[in-house]
């Protein structure tokens, strides 16, 4: 039973320039969260997909963006890319969209931005 | 609003003693609450869960945790630290029935010295 996989592993942008992180879900899992992790630093949510809709979002500017597809896979967008943005992005997949419901994380994407 | 408070950046334990790893929470309503355990250049993986059932729960690798509502807290123990238990350990909470984000602690460095 795969978990939550994410591609890329690192990733290497420029300031201003856009880039795109993919996760996949747990196998049964219908809801993904996407979390910013920096160095030293507990994980930050960003939001929340269920249902193909944004549920729910936190304290990030609109030049982060995302989407669910419908076989439950997700992307996040980050558009005009700041040093700041670099950071450890972490999926997250659980079921049913309760927030009771356990939130499995993937290995994450290791972003620097330079 | 919840807000989840890890005391001690760094731990330091001999190999065999006992694991305590601090959490505290403040929130207006009963919360759910989480510990993940993160290890080098990976993501989160779930430790144990409270969700306003038993308030000792047991999770994997023989760490438990007690949720103590007098003191807010949702400490981590473990009887024995092996060196395999060295990692970066996050407390982690969900307002119940308001919100699908889970909010963060800063994170403690487990170190197990042989």
């Amino acid at each position: 039973d795969a978990g939550v996989t994410q591609s890329p592993t690192h990733l290497i942008k420029t300031r201003g320039q856009q880039v795109t992180l993919r996760c996949s879900p747990k196998s049964g899992h219908d809801t993904v969260s996407w979390y910013q992790q920096a160095l030293g630093q507990g994980p930050q949510f960003i939001f929340q997909y269920y249902e193909e809709e944004e549920r729910q979002r936190g304290n990030f500017p609109d030049r982060f963006s995302g989407h669910q597809f419908p076989n439950y896979s997700s992307e996040l967008n980050v558009n005009a890319l700041l040093l700041g943005d670099s950071a450890l992005y972490l999926c997250a997949s659980s079921l049913g969209g309760r927030n009771v419901a356990t939130q499995y994380f993937g290995p994450g994407t290791r972003l620097t931005v330079l | 609003a919840q807000s989840v408070t890890q005391l001690g950046s760094h731990v330091s334990v001999s190999e065999g003693a006992l694991v305590l790893l601090r959490c505290n929470y403040s929130s207006s309503v009963p919360p759910y609450l989480f510990w993940y355990v993160q290890y080098p250049n990976q993501g989160l993986q779930l430790l144990l869960k409270y969700t306003s059932a038993a308030t000792l729960v047991k999770g994997i690798n023989g760490f438990e945790a007690e949720f103590k509502k007098s003191e807010t807290s949702f400490h981590l123990t473990k009887p024995s630290a092996h060196m395999s238990d060295a990692a970066e350990y996050f407390c982690a909470g969900s307002e119940a029935d308001s919100s699908y984000k889970l909010i963060f602690g800063s994170g403690t460095r487990l170190l197990v010295r042989p």
